[in-house]
């Protein structure tokens, strides 16, 4: 399967811990995006990654980072979790050169306790 | 940068019946608007896309149309089926850079009652 791949699919965590996020993205593609996705509501950009930097950043504190590797996949952290963290978290691969034609990934379900 | 507001938030067809879906934005520069249907538990899937060039796309039984002026567009969709029953968002570009930074709309829950 070339699509995009996220691990793990589901998490429980405890406020104040931290929790790590990965996504291999779609073969080809060489740009990751994140996205927060709270319950009944839409996707929300917490930034993208392309050739190993932050390109483009949402609103989203600090306590959100992320990385890429040189084989392209992306890690999002996030620090000091909160209860509000809850959500589902996407990433969504694309070409630097079709930067619109998201492949998202099932996304990981983290639940903060 | 962008804002997206998206119309109804929920919606009940009987199948067979069509279904419409619309969403308005805020940046006149604005030149891609996808779509985007994700069932229960699955990823977010593109269903169509539209840009600012053209003023109607169709692919089967879905159609986009983009008001430039009025700065909104609108998802049809024809002869509704129970496989419709989806989560539908609406996303436009947050500049007009070509960042691949997307803005979403709230969501609109299709229900399509057989």
């Amino acid at each position: 399967d070339a699509g995009v791949t996220q691990s793990p699919t589901h998490l429980i965590k405890t406020r104040g811990q931290q929790v790590t996020l990965r996504c291999s993205p779609k073969s080809g593609h060489d740009t990751v995006s994140w996205y927060q996705q709270a319950l009944g509501q839409g996707p929300q950009f917490i930034f993208q990654y392309y050739e190993e930097e932050e390109r483009q950043r949402g609103n989203f504190p600090d306590r959100f980072s992320g990385h890429q590797f040189p084989n392209y996949s992306s890690e999002l952290n996030v620090n000091a979790l909160l209860l509000g963290d809850s959500a589902l978290y996407l990433c969504a691969s694309s070409t630097d050169l079709q930067a619109y034609g998201y492949t998202f990934g099932s996304g990981t379900r983290l639940t903060v306790v | 940068g962008e804002n997206v507001e998206q119309h109804p938030s929920t919606l009940s067809v009987q199948e067979g019946d069509s279904a419409v879906i619309k969403c308005t934005y805020s940046d006149s520069a604005s030149n891609y608007f996808p779509w985007y249907k994700q069932e229960l538990g699955k990823r977010p899937q593109l269903i169509i896309d539209i840009r600012s060039n053209v003023g109607e796309k169709k692919d089967q039984r879905i159609a986009v149309t983009l008001n430039k002026t009025a700065k909104h567009f609108s998802l049809h969709i024809t002869e509704t089926q129970p496989e419709d029953s989806a989560v539908y968002f609406c996303a436009a570009p947050w500049d007009s850079g070509n960042t691949g930074k997307l803005i979403f709309g709230q969501g609109t829950t299709l229900q399509v009652k057989p």
